[in-house]
């Protein structure tokens, strides 16, 4: 089975633009997360999708938004790009057939995409 | 979400057991416990996760207090490519939302 994949891997973007950043969670998952890391915050959680719906948001501003499309696939974007935007991106995808159980399941992260802002 | 509390670092003799250990004092009863690692730049790797039982997998094992109030991850025999940030992080099953910690940077020696 392919793992998460995450492109593009690398992006160098300016201050003030916007940059979409795609992810294709393993085949037959329908949960996304979204992470940020940096060194000083470490990894950070933004958003997670299921069912095209988003299930739960981290403590970010308006300008990360995201969306999941019905074949699970996922983007996330960032407008307005400040300097400590400048971040590695990663998602991860789950199978939570166990959701509504409680049950504990795992998620594979993807290598990320490392976006620098100029 | 518990808090989570590990060790800054560690050292660890290739071929001997790691140990790491976690703090989770404030886990509540239907929280799961995980365990990841991360090496140098690419994305976390799941390890093993529990909630009140012992967990054994190929890649570890997970000891639980019976107060599930402290964990130990056990890497049998460390070897030079189990170098990496450790994270114990402790989640409610029903979400996809992980918060992690410091972690945890196990080196292992030669």
């Amino acid at each position: 089975k392919a793992g998460v994949t995450q492109t593009p891997r690398y992006l160098i973007k300016t201050r003030g633009q916007q940059v979409t950043l795609s992810c294709s969670p393993i085949s037959g998952h329908r949960s996304v997360s979204w992470y940020q890391q940096t060194p000083g915050q470490g990894l950070q959680f933004l958003f997670e999708y299921f069912s095209e719906t988003q299930r739960n948001k981290g403590n970010f501003p308006g300008r990360f938004s995201g969306r999941q499309f019905s074949n699970s696939r996922s983007e996330m974007n960032v407008s307005t790009l400040e300097l400590g935007d400048s971040a590695l991106y990663l998602c991860a995808s789950s199978f939570p057939e166990a959701y509504s159980a409680g049950g504990g399941y795992e998620q594979f992260f993807g290598p990320g995409t490392r976006l620098t802002v100029l | 979400d518990a808090k989570t509390t590990q060790p800054t670092s560690m050292d660890c003799a290739e071929g001997r057991a790691a140990n790491l250990p976690c703090n989770h004092s404030t886990i509540s009863g239907n929280e799961y416990v995980y365990w990841y690692r991360q090496i140098h730049s690419q994305g976390p790797q799941y390890i093993i996760h529990g909630l009140k039982n012992n967990e054994t997998n190929e890649m570890a094992s997970l000891i639980i207090t019976e107060d599930r109030k402290s964990s130990t991850l056990i890497l049998p025999h460390a070897t030079l490519r189990d170098t990496a940030v450790y994270y114990c992080i402790v989640r409610y099953g029903n979400t996809g939302k992980l918060i992690f910690g410091q972690g945890t940077t196990l080196q292992v020696k030669p």
